[in-house]
């Protein structure tokens, strides 16, 4: 178990429609991760936060946002949502910026968009 | 920009025998290299990273990787393949420390098949 945690484990919606993928970091990491898993695409890189505020963006569409509250934790809201967009989604977090600093994974939410 | 090649889709070894699972990555300046083991419907667990330092590293469940420099590799190996270790194994590349980026790259993944 890394500490990491992530809701829902599943999500089944429809085009077109918004869901919100929740993220709990380990105890004391400030830096949380989104990335997407997906078949085509692999594992790509969506955004980052670190105590709160943006500090790097990857691959991430204009429909999807995300943000990081005061307790750290963080969502990530995917809209107007695509068949495309049925992907794996994981969390990381890590502690405080370094150089030996490793992302630990959450078990992902699996986004099913029919 | 970084990237990350696993060139085999997948791997198979006997129980018993030794595995070797290849990288090869492209990075401007010291790489930060990182390989993450998936079991089915699970999230990425971290296995080992390369910093700095000896360029054999040892991490967890058995698992070492050698940094090869001159040949930009990161190799994952075990002496000894169990039938449990079959998965998919991800190698990956973080920036150096001084571009402020701290974002994962990703290999393509090997799936790993460990026969009885």
């Amino acid at each position: 178990d890394s500490g990491v945690t992530q809701t829902p484990k599943h999500l089944i919606t429809a085009t077109g429609q918004r869901v919100t993928l929740r993220c709990s970091p380990r105890s004391g990491d400030l830096s949380v991760y989104w990335y997407q898993q997906s078949l085509d695409q692999g594992l790509q890189f969506l955004i980052q936060y670190y105590n709160g505020e943006e500090r790097a963006k990857g691959n991430i569409l204009e429909r999807f946002s995300a943000q990081q509250f005061p307790d750290l934790h963080s969502e990530l809201n995917l809209s107007s949502l695509e068949l495309g967009d049925s992907a794996l989604y994981f969390c990381a977090s890590s502690g405080k910026a370094g150089a030996s600093d490793t992302q630990y994974f959450g078990p992902g939410t699996r986004l099913t968009v029919l | 920009a970084q990237s990350v090649a696993q060139p085999e889709d997948q791997v198979n070894v006997a129980e018993g025998n030794p595995l070797t699972v290849k990288c090869t990555y492209s990075v401007s300046g010291n790489p930060y290299l990182f390989w993450y083991v998936q079991y089915p419907n699970r999230g990425l667990q971290f296995l080992l990273k390369y910093i700095t330092g000896d360029n054999l590293v040892k991490g967890s469940y058995g698992f070492e990787a050698e940094f090869n420099k001159s040949q930009t590799s990161f190799h994952l190996k075990k002496p000894s393949a169990l039938v449990s270790d079959s998965a998919l194994y991800f190698c990956a590349v973080r920036p150096p420390l001084d571009t402020g980026r701290r974002a994962l790259t990703f290999g393509s993944g090997t799936r790993l098949q460990v026969q009885p």
